[in-house]
C-alpha cells in the first residue's frame, strides 16, 4: 500500500521559507514522478510542481521564481521549499505520486493526507 | 497556459439523480484530462483518467467523456457517498486544475 506523508511547520513567519517533506512508503521514489499541490482554505487546487526522480523539475508557471522541489532517494522523500511567502501562500500543502516515465502523459494517482501550513507574523 | 473552466460551479440533486458535470480546455489537451473527488478534509481521489478511463476500484456509475476540448462527468445514479466536490485537471502541458463543482443535496 502506497503511503505519502507531508511533515514540517504548520507556522511560517511572512517573507520566510516555507519547507515541507513528504515521506513515501510502500513504494521505491526511485521512479515515476512526484508532485506538489496546494488549497488555500475554502478554495480550490493548485499545482505547484512536479520532479521526477532523476531530478528533472517543472514548476508552475506562477510560482516558478520561489519554488524548489528537490529529491531525497537514500531516504525515500522529496521535498518543497517556497521563498518569500506571505498570507497568499497559506494553504493545504499535500504530496502527490504520479506514475510514469519521463515524458509520460501522467496524473497523480496516491496523495498524502495533507498539512496546513499558515503564514502569520 | 492551458486554462480549464468548469460549469455547473454548484449542482444540486437528490440520490438517484443522474448528474453531469462539464469542463473545458482554452486549448487542445488531447485526452489528457483526469477528473477527482473531495470530500472536507479530506485529499482528492481519482477517478478517471484519459478522459474516460475508470480507476481501479472507483464505481462503475461514474464515466468520463469528451468532444474536442469539452469534457464531461456523469454519475449515472447518485448515492449518498457521492456528494462531494469534483475537480477536473488537463496533464497535457503541466499540471492545471478546473475550479471545480460542488455537489450539495437538493
Amino acid at each position: 500500500q502506497v503511503q505519502l506523508q507531508e511533515s514540517g511547520p504548520g507556522l511560517v513567519k511572512p517573507s520566510e521559507t516555507l519547507s515541507l517533506t513528504c515521506t513515501v512508503s510502500g513504494a521505491s521514489i526511485s521512479s515515476y514522478y512526484w508532485s506538489w499541490i496546494r488549497q488555500p482554505p475554502g478554495k480550490g487546487l493548485e499545482w505547484i510542481g512536479y520532479i521526477y526522480y532523476s531530478g528533472r523539475t517543472n514548476y508552475n508557471p506562477s510560482l516558478k521564481s520561489r519554488v524548489t522541489i528537490s529529491v531525497d532517494t537514500s531516504k525515500n522523500q522529496f521535498s518543497l521549499k517556497l521563498s518569500s511567502v506571505t498570507a497568499a501562500d497559506t494553504a493545504v500543502y499535500y504530496c502527490a505520486r504520479v506514475p510514469g516515465a519521463y515524458g509520460d502523459y501522467v496524473t497523480p494517482d496516491y496523495w498524502g493526507q495533507g498539512t496546513l501550513v499558515t503564514v502569520s507574523s | 497556459d492551458i486554462q480549464m473552466t468548469q460549469s455547473p460551479s454548484t449542482l444540486s440533486a437528490s440520490v438517484g439523480d443522474r448528474v453531469t458535470i462539464t469542463c473545458r480546455a482554452s486549448q487542445s489537451i488531447s485526452s489528457w484530462l483526469a477528473w477527482y473527488q473531495q470530500k472536507p478534509g479530506k485529499a482528492p481521489k481519482l477517478l478517471i483518467y484519459k478522459a474516460s478511463s475508470l480507476e481501479s476500484g472507483v464505481p462503475s456509475r461514474f464515466s468520463g467523456s469528451e468532444s474536442g476540448t469539452e469534457f464531461t462527468l456523469t454519475i449515472s445514479s447518485l448515492q449518498p457517498d457521492d456528494f462531494a466536490t469534483y475537480y477536473c485537471q488537463q496533464y497535457n502541458s503541466l499540471f492545471t486544475f478546473g475550479p471545480g463543482t460542488k455537489v450539495d443535496i437538493k
